[in-house]
């Protein structure tokens, strides 16, 4: 089955960094790859996502990148402000599979 | 813009004890999950739904859990005796037929539960 890794596992950058979390997966059939932040104590929230076919997805401050070959994509924040701070999820999936889960980041954006 | 919501929001029992958590998936939603995230871990696919039947299922999903939907509005996953274990965050999510083919699903804000 798929198994995903995700690093770093803590990550703190100073207000106005840019922040970068990657995730590697295992199964080369996986095709989607959403990016969920959650705040402490709340539901996670899709914030970008990438399909397969796609190398790159960018939405104002935050943008994806997936590299098939290696099995690798990550998130990328720039212009990070303190609302940023939570726990960001990456997971993989295909069609018809369930998602399979990232360990998380915890982000701290310090002002 | 309509969310998954959930219920009880905090649920304390005793161990042994059975409990139900309740989802009220989005009004037009056919596809529904749970999951479970115990704290400071990552969030683990317990089971999925549809059509009134279990579409998929994980190990961790084992004859303790069952879910329902009981009527046209409600999604349960009831845990028929509750070990320490079982403490955790549980979400519901849901997906209409499109996003479910997108693999999109919308998560409710999840209930904790704490088994003691």
């Amino acid at each position: 089955g798929e198994n995903v890794e995700q690093h770093p596992s803590t990550l703190s950058v100073q207000e106005g960094d840019s922040a970068v979390i990657k995730c590697t997966y295992s199964d080369s059939a996986s095709n989607y790859f959403p990016w969920y932040k959650q705040e402490l104590g709340k539901r996670p929230q899709l914030i970008i996502d990438i399909r397969s076919n796609v190398g790159e997805k960018k939405d104002q401050r935050i943008a994806v990148t997936l590299n098939k070959t290696a099995k690798h994509f990550s998130l990328h924040i720039t212009e990070t402000q303190p609302e940023d701070s939570a726990v960001y999820f990456c997971a993989a999936t295909s069609y018809g599979q369930n998602f399979v889960f990232g360990p998380g980041t915890r982000l701290s954006v310090l002002p | 813009e309509p969310e998954v919501t959930q219920t009880p929001s905090h649920q304390v029992t005793q161990m042994g004890q059975e409990v139900i958590l309740r989802c009220v998936p989005i009004s037009n939603h056919l596809y529904f999950y749970w999951y479970r995230q115990i704290l400071g871990q990552k969030v683990e696919f317990l089971v999925s739904f549809y059509n009134n039947e279990i579409s998929e299922k994980s190990e961790i999903f084992d004859d303790q859990f069952s879910v329902e939907r009981p009527d046209g509005s409600n999604f349960t996953l009831k845990i028929r005796s509750t070990k320490l274990e079982d403490s955790a965050m549980y979400f519901c999510a849901s997906s209409d037929l499109m996003q479910a083919a997108k693999n999109i699903q919308y998560f409710g804000a999840g209930t904790r539960l704490s088994v003691l």
